[in-house]
């Protein structure tokens, strides 16, 4: 079964640090990129960072710049987002996504076609 | 970064209505948006990439068009399952962005 599941979750005070990881299975993890999407609670999707198959291309929003480092370990099948100097506003159900990277018409497009089942994030004091 | 806006933010429909959602980019995106269905305390399901490009195993009253700035997602007969929360996701250039989400409640 093509399956992601994310841990590392929890509540965590302002300033402090928290390492997501995500864990793939059923399909052949390093010919994807990979993507972190969070959603606060009660709002819309927000995405956070992706990677390159073999982790040489790394992009942000500009919001955790800095501050989040989104990596990847092929061999261990596993994709990871460390957290730190957190903020409040960071306070979301973080996903991770496989995508699908499906093409037509010669090109290829984001195509976030697998996901996890999301893992809690809390900043307070 | 770009600014994906969606309306309406919230409708109410029937069962076996057509419905139509948009997103309007604030630059123009080729046809580079996918569309995606939130229900609650899930994780989104990818519906459209390419603008118009069904998914695999995504029913085919699920369709979407438009390209440069305004895109639609239109849904041809409404079954009980869709009331969702739905998102467009541009994927012209970084950071990737959202539109705000439309929420399909029953009437």
């Amino acid at each position: 079964e093509v399956q992601l599941v994310e841990s590392g979750g929890g509540l965590v005070q302002p300033g402090g640090s928290l390492r997501l990881s995500c864990a793939a299975s059923g399909f052949t993890f390093s010919k994807f990129w990979m993507t972190w999407v969070r959603q606060a609670p009660g709002k819309g999707l927000e995405w956070v960072a992706d990677i390159k198959q073999d982790g040489s291309d790394k992009n942000y929003v500009d919001s955790v710049k800095g501050r989040f480092t989104i990596s990847r370990d092929n061999g261990k099948n596993s994709l990871y987002l460390q957290m730190n100097s957190l903020r409040a506003e960071d306070t979301a159900v973080y996903y991770c996504a496989r995508d699908g990277g499906n093409c037509t018409g010669g090109r290829c497009y984001d195509a976030f076609d697998i996901w996890g089942q999301g893992t809690m994030v809390t900043v307070s004091s | 970064a770009i600014q994906m806006t969606q309306s309406p933010s919230s409708l109410s429909a029937s069962v076996g209505d057509r419905v139509t959602i948009t997103c309007r980019a604030s630059q123009g995106i080729r046809n580079d948006l996918g569309w995606y269905q939130q229900k609650p305390g899930k994780a989104p399901k990818l519906l459209i990439y390419a603008a118009s490009s069904l998914e695999s195993g995504v029913p085919s009253r699920f369709s979407g068009s438009g390209s440069g700035t305004d895109f639609t997602l239109t849904i041809s007969s409404l079954q009980p399952e869709d009331f969702a929360t739905y998102y467009c996701l541009q994927d012209y250039n970084y950071p990737r962005t959202f539109g705000q989400g439309t929420k399909v409640e029953i009437k």
